[in-house]
């Protein structure tokens, strides 16, 4: 079975520019997560996408946005890049949300590595 | 406040000798922990995670958490580290009104020989 695949692996832009990422969750997982993965900030949460709804935001600008399409894929879009929007973008998939006694385990894409000249 | 804290960046440690990882977590944050890791170029893996019931967890592959209400821990420990442990390790916690996965900032275990 495949797991959570995301494109591009690498992504070089420019300030100003906009950036798209793209996310394929296991197949059968109705929920999608995005961090960004900054040097020594850890992992800070994104967004969250459930059966095509965002479901929950973290703590970014709106110039970070996403959605997330019928067959539950979903992509991320950076607009306006700064400097420190360089990072890894990880995505994660799940078949329940972290709250819930059955689950909690979200699956992780290796990422895709943003960098912003 | 950090909803997780891990409070070291880094861990080096030599082979077959015993590690632990340490984790506190707040208030805001809900009884379902867990542990991830991050082999180099990868994306994170689910190492272990309590739920429910024992507060002593295990991985496959030797780890153990314990879950300490009293003092907002839940450490993960290794009797005998192998080179291959070495990796960035994540605790995390459900918050957000239990939607949200919120991470530490990772410790890097290094194992040498």
């Amino acid at each position: 079975e495949a797991g959570v695949t995301q494109s591009p692996t690498h992504l070089i832009k420019t300030r100003g520019q906009q950036a798209t990422l793209r996310c394929s969750p296991i197949s059968g997982h109705t929920s999608v997560y995005w961090y960004q993965q900054a040097l020594g900030l850890g992992l800070q949460f994104l967004l969250w996408y459930d059966e095509g709804e965002e479901r929950n935001r973290g703590n970014f600008p709106p110039r970070f946005s996403g959605r997330q399409f019928p067959n539950y894929s979903s992509e991320l879009n950076v607009n306006a890049l700064e400097l420190e929007d360089s990072a890894l973008y990880l995505c994660a998939s799940s078949l329940d949300p972290p709250g819930t006694p059955n689950t909690g385990e979200l699956f992780f894409g290796e990422g895709s590595r943003l960098t912003v000249l | 406040a950090q909803s997780v804290t891990q409070l070291d960046s880094q861990v080096p440690v030599f082979e077959e000798a015993p590690v632990e990882l340490r984790c506190n977590y707040s208030s805001s944050v809900s009884v379902y922990l867990f542990w991830y890791v991050q082999y180099p170029n990868q994306g994170l893996q689910l190492l272990l995670k309590y739920l429910s019931g024992s507060t002593l967890v295990e991985s496959i592959n030797g780890f153990e958490a314990e879950f300490n209400k009293s003092q907002t821990s839940f450490h993960l420990r290794k009797p005998s580290v192998h080179i291959s442990d070495t990796a960035e390790y994540f605790c995390a916690g459900v918050t957000g009104g239990g939607n949200k996965l919120t991470f530490g900032t990772g410790t890097q275990l290094k194992v040498e020989l």
